[in-house]
Order: structure tokens, then C-alpha cells, then sequence
């Protein structure tokens, strides 16, 4: 079974420009969810996306937003990028059914650099 | 989901068990211990989970202790490759799938 891909792996961008992240979850799974790591904040929750319906939402700023479509596929959006946006961005895939545990799988990330 | 605590780094000769302690002594009953692991800048790596039982699979085995606030991941034979952060993680799927990620141990396997 393929894993969670996520594109595209690299990225630079500039101060107040917008960017797109995309990541496909394992077949099967229908829930996406998304993390920040940067060396100083360590690895920071972002939103959770189930059945195209943000289920949960970490503590980040409104310049943070996701989508999921049918298909299970995610994207992240973060809009008027800041100096401090520059971090690994982690999707992980899992069934995101409601029993006692379901694992999660990540992708490589997307590593944002924001000059 | 329980906090957990484990020691910043370890060392470990290659060939060699790896132990990886965890504390997690406010886990509570439906909360799975967790355990990935992330080289790096790669994205994190499931290893194994549980809940009661000592566990086994084809990376590694997990003991939890009886009253389920500590546990130990033990890499067999501790490769190069081994070298990695990992992270002791307290998780119940309550609905909301949500990972609480805290430092981790940073593991040296040396040659």
C-alpha cells in the first residue's frame, strides 16, 4: 500500500506571498491531519480534515487554512507569509474512525522556506 | 492525553539493544502509549503502540509496566540507521485525531 505523499517537498517563497501545500492520504483513509515543526516550537497540531469537514483546529493564526476533498486529498494554505512560516509541514493520514486508536501515518513534509 | 517524559538523549553502541524509557503516570485507561520515531527532516515514522500488553513487531518491542506509567521500546539490535529522535506519545482517538508531540529522546547509535 503507498503511503502519504505529500507535495511539493521543497519550497521558497517570499514575505507576503501565499502558498499551497498538498498531501494525499493512504487509500482508505479518510481523515488528513497537519502539523508545523520548527526547531523551536517542536511539532505543533495544525487542523485535522474528516469527510471534507475540519474536525479540529490547533492554535495557529487565521492565515492558516486547509481544505479536504472527496477523494480524501488535502491541501493547506497559508496566506501573507511571515519570516516565521519557514518550517517542515507534516501531513499524516488515518482511518479517523471514532475507536480508541487509530494510527496515524505521515508523509516526508514539505520544508517552506520564506525569505 | 497524558504527558509524558522522557530523557533528552541516549547513546547506544551499534549491534547493541537500545532501551528508550518513557514516563507517562497520568495516562489514563483508553490512552494507547505511542511511539514514533523521525530522522531527520524526515516526517516522524510509527514504530508500535500499546495499551496493556508488551507488544512485538518486526521493528521493535515495547514493555509497559503493570500500572502502565512507565514503558520501555527496545531496539533488538541497534543499527546506524536507528539514529533518530523518538517520541514516547499518550494517545485516545477521541474523536479528533490529534498527535500532542513533546522533545523526545534524541538516540546516537555509534559504531
Amino acid at each position: 500500500k503507498a503511503g502519504v505523499t505529500q507535495t511539493p517537498r521543497y519550497l521558497i517563497k517570499t514575505r507576503g506571498q501565499q502558498v499551497t501545500l498538498s498531501c494525499s492520504p493512504i487509500s482508505g483513509h479518510r481523515s488528513v491531519s497537519w502539523y508545523q515543526q520548527t526547531p523551536g516550537q517542536g511539532l505543533q497540531f495544525l487542523f485535522e480534515y474528516f469527510s471534507e469537514t475540519q474536525r479540529n483546529k490547533g492554535n495557529f493564526p487565521g492565515r492558516f487554512s486547509g481544505r479536504q476533498f472527496s477523494n480524501s486529498r488535502s491541501e493547506m494554505n497559508v496566506s501573507t507569509l511571515e519570516l516565521g512560516d519557514s518550517a517542515l509541514y507534516l501531513c499524516a493520514s488515518s482511518y479517523g474512525l471514532a475507536r480508541i486508536t487509530d494510527t496515524q501515518y505521515f508523509g516526508p513534509g514539505t520544508r517552506l522556506t520564506v525569505l | 492525553d497524558a504527558k509524558t517524559t522522557q530523557p533528552p538523549s541516549m547513546d547506544c553502541a551499534e549491534g547493541r539493544a537500545a532501551n528508550l524509557p518513557c514516563n507517562h503516570s497520568t495516562i489514563s485507561g483508553n490512552e494507547y502509549v505511542y511511539w514514533y520515531r523521525q530522522i531527520h527532516s524526515q516526517g516522524p515514522q510509527y514504530i508500535i503502540h500499546g495499551l496493556k500488553n508488551n507488544e512485538t513487531n518486526e521493528m521493535a518491542s515495547l514493555i509497559i509496566t503493570e500500572d502502565r506509567k512507565s514503558s520501555t521500546l527496545i531496539l533488538p539490535h541497534a543499527t546506524l540507521r536507528d539514529t533518530a529522535v523518538y517520541y514516547c506519545i499518550g494517545y485516545q482517538n477521541s474523536g479528533y485525531s490529534t498527535l500532542t508531540f513533546g522533545k523526545g529522546t534524541m538516540l546516537l547509535v555509534s559504531p
